[in-house]
């Protein structure tokens, strides 16, 4: 069984730039998440969708980030325009139900 | 302070000594505990939860959990080279979203 995966592996755009981060969960999966990890700090969550829906997005800093989740398979994470304190790592995790949250290797996101 | 508090460490024990990895967290209505191991540069992947007080067990690895003391730990015996990587505490609360809640990590040297 194929796990979460992620793309692009590493990102490196200017300040002011566009970055769009995909996420593919494990087939069947209903429930997809978004984590962020930077620079020293711990990972923390982002948003939560539940098959298309945005279940919780509490942990979006700003309206710079876009999460979408069409038809309920992958997800796009767009940060429009980025700014020096995105740099980090993002993480897409995914689970059945309320279950084991499985994560992927992440996207390495530096900005300039 | 911190909602999940771990030691970054590094910890560092011998080949075949038990280490010990611990984690305070400050939500007191926390209902489940999770520990991940991170290798450099890949996925978080779950290794133990517990969810009610007490000792868990699996192969080599312990959890234990105090929820009087908001206090869980993870002992790993006969620690291997391969055990060499980051322990990440994360904990869930009793609220209807499932976002889990994470410590900054320790690191753990298992020196041959």
């Amino acid at each position: 069984e194929a796990g979460v995966t992620q793309f692009p592996s590493h990102s490196v755009i200017e300040k002011g730039q566009t970055v769009t981060l995909r996420c593919d969960p494990i087939s069947g999966h209903d429930n997809l998440y978004w984590y962020r990890r930077v620079m020293g700090k711990e990972i923390k969550f982002l948003l939560h969708f539940v098959k298309e829906s945005k279940q919780d997005e509490s942990g979006m800093p700003n309206n710079r980030f876009l999460a979408e989740r069409t038809g309920g398979t992958y997800s796009t994470l767009k940060v429009q325009p980025a700014e020096l304190e995105d740099s980090g790592v993002y993480f897409c995790a995914s689970s059945q139900s309320r279950g084991q949250q499985f994560f992927g290797p992440g996207t390495r996101l530096t900005v300039l | 302070q911190k909602e999940v508090e771990q030691n970054s460490g590094p910890l560092s024990v011998p080949e075949g000594a038990i280490a010990s990895l611990n984690c305070t967290y400050s939500d007191r209505g926390s209902q489940s505990f999770f520990w991940y191991r991170q290798y450099s540069g890949k996925s978080p992947e779950l290794i133990m939860s517990i969810y009610s007080n007490g000792d868990k067990e699996d192969g080599r690895f312990t959890a234990q959990l105090n929820k009087a003391s908001q206090y869980v730990s993870l002992l790993i015996r006969d620690s291997q080279p391969s055990d060499s990587a980051t322990y990440l505490c994360a904990v869930k609360g009793n609220n209807a979203g499932n976002m889990l809640t994470f410590g900054g990590g320790t690191r753990l040297m298992v020196k041959p």
